[in-house]
């Protein structure tokens, strides 16, 4: 299986900051990754995938890098919508697997 | 709109046996995996298995293979996750989401999720 590592697991961070969450992989999984934001109570919400493709709809100060077994999400200027828990996925081989998820808290 | 609707939240306990659903809607029920994806409390996300409902392909988790069992009917449009004797430690919220391009690929969209408790 590959395992994902999301670093760090928590974020403490203020309106206006730019945040970044790192993914790193076992493995390559060349670009097949994709990002999700879980808010408590709440089903994950899909925002990213293939690494760096943005899903119609999510807000253009998220964006997506990486390549082989290093990715990163970047929030360009942390809005209060943003306070919730990030995950990665990789979809380059089964069993799918996921990071085990940064919270993004107010500091 | 594509929409996965799950069933209502259970109670149970230990050495019963469970089944919860999800509901598509808006798009070819048959043309597309479902997955099930389990999130036991304060903890993160695990793929249990998918389906396929055109043919019933399954595949599922080395983790959870021989511990669940995923169907579907595409005559009610409906996928279902089903154990045979619960443990304590099935109590989780289980997701059911859609994979968007085929196996593998990412999950969108999600079903608002079942609480599922088991008691001893």
């Amino acid at each position: 299986d590959i395992q994902m590592t999301q670093s760090p697991s928590t974020l403490s961070a203020s309106v206006g900051d730019r945040v970044t969450i790192t993914c790193r992989a076992s493995q390559s999984i060349s670009s097949w990754l994709a990002w999700y934001q879980q808010k408590p109570g709440k089903a994950p919400k899909f925002l990213i995938y293939k690494a760096s493709s943005l899903e119609s709809g999510v807000p253009s100060r998220f964006s997506g890098s990486g390549s082989g077994t290093e990715f990163t999400l970047t929030i360009s200027s942390l809005q209060p919508d943003d306070f919730a828990t990030y995950y990665c996925q990789q979809y380059n081989s089964s069993p799918l697997t996921f990071g085990q998820g940064t919270k993004v808290e107010i500091k | 709109e594509v929409q996965l609707v799950q069933s209502g939240a259970e109670v149970k306990k230990s050495g019963e046996s469970l089944k919860i659903s999800c509901k598509g809607s808006g798009y070819t029920f048959t043309n597309y995996w479902i997955g099930w994806v389990r999130q036991m409390p304060g903890k993160g996300l695990e793929w249990v298995g998918i389906i396929y409902p055109g043919d019933s392909d399954t595949r599922y988790s080395p983790s959870f293979q021989g511990q669940v069992t995923i169907s579907a009917d595409k005559s009610i449009r409906t996928a279902y996750l089903q154990w045979s004797s619960l443990k304590v430690s099935d109590t989780a919220m289980y997701y059911c989401a859609r994979l968007s391009y085929g196996d593998p690929s990412w999950f969108d969209p999600w079903g608002q999720g079942t609480l599922v408790t088991v008691s001893s």
